[in-house]
């Protein structure tokens, strides 16, 4: 079975740092997606970890560790346009399963 | 086509009807999902479907939601004898799941409304 956890809302000001962590308990393990998803749009890709470590994506990066079951999704510089929802999903054979998402506001 | 295609945008049916709503994922994608997301809430997984395997159907919330997908393309989800509590959108996605960066593409998704 599958068990996501990440935080329901965050709040942050336009420019400012926020990162969203995400914990996961799978019966198996082939990496981890970090999807956004506009209110009203399909949900767009926006990172993939399968070792441990950080990738580092402009603006975006997102980080593992297999062994805690832990990941995080860190936004800097944010700007208005990163409002959106910000979903968990990690990978068991090739089968992604969802988180119900960490909302993120960002203000002026 | 150049992504995934799901139709229709919207459909708008009376309580106790069927529905189909299909699903073209984009060529050569050997696995396909379909998800269900309720306004405000997250993604609920529905069934998945890898190759020639048999789906993954865990995630359907009753016997009156059925899937199929003929030939390895095109997918059709079913709700028989529908419900109000069905009402949200339904989103398919389809991959490329033969190594590599499993990354799922989604399609802009049907919006159910169940009146």
């Amino acid at each position: 079975g599958q068990n996501i956890d990440q935080p329901t809302e965050m709040t942050a000001t336009e420019g400012a740092i926020v990162q969203i962590n995400c914990t996961y308990q799978t019966s198996g393990f082939n990496g981890l997606f970090w999807y956004q998803q506009h209110a009203g749009e399909a949900p767009t890709f926006l990172s993939y970890n399968v070792l441990d470590g950080l990738e580092e994506k402009g603006r975006f990066s997102s980080f593992l560790s297999r062994s805690k079951g832990y990941s995080y999704l860190l936004l800097k510089e944010l700007q208005m346009k990163d409002s959106a929802s910000y979903l968990c999903a990690p990978v068991n054979d090739y089968k992604l399963s969802f988180g119900a998402g960490t909302t993120v506001t960002v203000r002026a | 086509g150049a992504g995934v295609s799901q139709s229709p945008s919207n459909k708008v049916t009376e309580k106790g009807k069927d529905v189909e709503l299909r699903c073209d994922p984009i060529s050569g994608h050997t696995a396909l999902y379909w998800y269900r997301q309720s306004l405000g809430q997250g993604l609920e997984f529905l069934i998945y479907f890898q190759g020639n395997s048999a789906p993954d159907k865990s995630g359907l919330p009753s016997d009156r939601f059925s899937a199929e997908r003929t030939g390895g393309s095109v997918s059709t989800l079913t709700i028989q004898r529908t419900q109000q509590e069905d009402s949200a959108v339904y989103l398919c996605a389809s991959s490329l799941a033969t190594g590599g960066v499993p990354e799922a593409f989604f399609g802009q998704g049907t919006r159910l409304t169940v009146v």
